[in-house]
């Protein structure tokens, strides 16, 4: 199976929460999970990727964590603010090779 | 900065007509490939090459082929446009890698078929 599962659709959140949007693949054999943010009028652009022998990866307020038993990885954003809101999509792909996304989540962080 | 340009960023095309979406990258990297991003169903992909002359088949090719003659250009040809293809495409490039590598994206061109 190729597909990644998204979730929420959306997600709306006051200034300084904690969004967290959730995934979920069958194909064990993909072996890199990034995330993508677009912006309205943008393509996505790649915020943070994690590769499966890690459980947590951060960089700045974005932390993704990942759980391969589970074949589920979490992206969530600390201290979250208005200038995060854009529309959110996980990924994995397989030997660097074909990039497989999810449906996307919409957030808007309120200020 | 790195780019990858696509030609057009709106298009509006009759049913029947035979539509050319062009994509520059000056990245020099072997792959490239086409999405479609509709709401709610994600990033969606269409084509992909992993070098000039080769193309695969993504999840949705039907109605749609593509073409690498040159390594940094890659097109998209909607052989018969139908109003089904109404949609916002956006191509992109990676390097080829060991591991995952990021992809490079296009702002979009949003095409719309009447």
């Amino acid at each position: 199976q190729q597909q990644v599962k998204q979730s929420p659709q959306s997600l709306i959140v006051q200034k300084g929460g904690i969004p967290i949007i959730n995934c979920a693949y069958e194909n064990t054999a993909f072996d890199y999970f990034p995330w993508y943010q677009q912006f309205p009028g943008k393509g996505p652009a790649l915020l943070i990727a994690i590769r499966p022998d890690v459980s947590e990866k951060k960089e700045g307020r974005f932390t993704i964590s990942f759980n391969k038993s589970a074949k589920q990885f979490s992206l969530h954003i600390m201290d979250s603010q208005p200038g995060d809101s854009a529309t959110y999509f996980c990924a994995a792909s397989i030997e660097g090779f074909k990039t497989i996304f999810g449906a996307g989540t919409r957030l808007f962080v309120k200020a | 900065d790195v780019k990858v340009t696509q030609s057009s960023r709106y298009l509006v095309k009759r049913t029947g007509e035979k539509v050319f979406l062009e994509c520059v990258q000056d990245m020099d990297h072997e792959n490239m490939f086409w999405y479609r991003q509709d709401p709610g169903l994600g990033l969606r992909l269409i084509y992909f090459s992993y070098d000039v002359k080769m193309k695969e088949k993504g999840d949705i090719p039907e109605g749609y082929s593509v073409s690498r003659e040159k390594k940094e250009r890659f097109s998209l040809i909607l052989e018969s446009a139908s109003t089904n293809q109404t949609s916002m495409y956006l191509c992109a490039s990676s390097s080829r890698g060991q591991w995952g590598t990021e992809a490079f994206f296009g702002q979009g061109t949003r095409l719309t078929v009447v």
